[in-house]
């Protein structure tokens, strides 16, 4: 049973910011939520994580709604670099599990 | 961060034959994964890698099918064994640096095609 939903694909402008939408309605008070993203035959890259205040450093923001419903990740300019499967993966403090669901293809055109 | 490789990259095997698969780390860690990539899908954990014990498999995974060794806090090691189609897939190993279960360092990956 997946934790997350994610839209399978999105296309994005190079140099505009990317919106990408999670939602995880069934998240409890102890799990964050974490973004990874894979770039196409590498293995998966850790963005963000966060519990319920808006996350930022330097690759993007998380924004995560005030229930926790769900959240948004932003790339704030895109580059064609960018291009990458997205995860959003939800996870309890104290477990050392990724679960991966199928995340969302994200390409960013020039 | 930690930087990660993992040999072989590729390779291409025979049905029936194993393969193992090393991952190296730059530095100590606590935390050492085993993952799988199927073809066109998503990751699937395989085991935690314990140093000095045994490792802890997920559901549908087995040590006699995946047995793997974790001699020292920075090497670890997944053996295929009696592989066959079905086992082509990309091999990843992760490890957490911090033991705080906060990011993730991904290895490379071992593509594994099986005739």
């Amino acid at each position: 049973d997946a934790k997350t939903t994610q839209p399978t694909s999105m296309d994005c402008a190079e140099g505009r910011a990317a919106n990408l939408p999670c939602n995880h309605s069934t998240i409890s008070g102890n799990e964050y939520v974490y973004w990874y993203r894979q770039i196409h035959s590498q293995g998966p890259q850790y963005i963000i994580h966060g519990l319920k205040n808006n996350e930022t450093n330097e690759m993007a923001s998380l924004i995560i709604t005030e229930d926790r419903k769900s959240s948004t990740l932003i790339l704030p300019h895109a580059t064609l670099r960018d291009t990458a499967v997205y995860y959003c993966i939800v996870r309890s403090s104290n477990d050392y599990k990724l679960s991966f669901g199928a995340g969302t293809t994200v390409t960013v055109r020039a | 961060s930690a930087v990660i490789s993992q040999k072989p990259s590729r390779d291409i095997c025979q049905r029936g034959t194993s393969l193992t698969i090393q991952c190296q780390v730059d530095s100590q860690v606590t935390m050492m994964f085993w993952y799988r990539q199927q073809p066109g899908q998503s990751l699937t954990l395989i085991a935690t890698a314990n140093q000095g014990s045994e490792a802890t498999y997920e559901s549908g995974f087995v040590i006699d099918k995946f047995p793997i060794s974790r001699p020292n806090l920075t090497f670890s090691t997944l053996t295929v064994s009696n592989m066959s189609p079905e086992d082509s897939s990309i091999y990843l190993c992760s490890v957490d640096i911090s033991g705080t279960y906060n990011e993730q360092f991904f290895g490379p990956g071992t593509r594994l095609t099986v005739l």
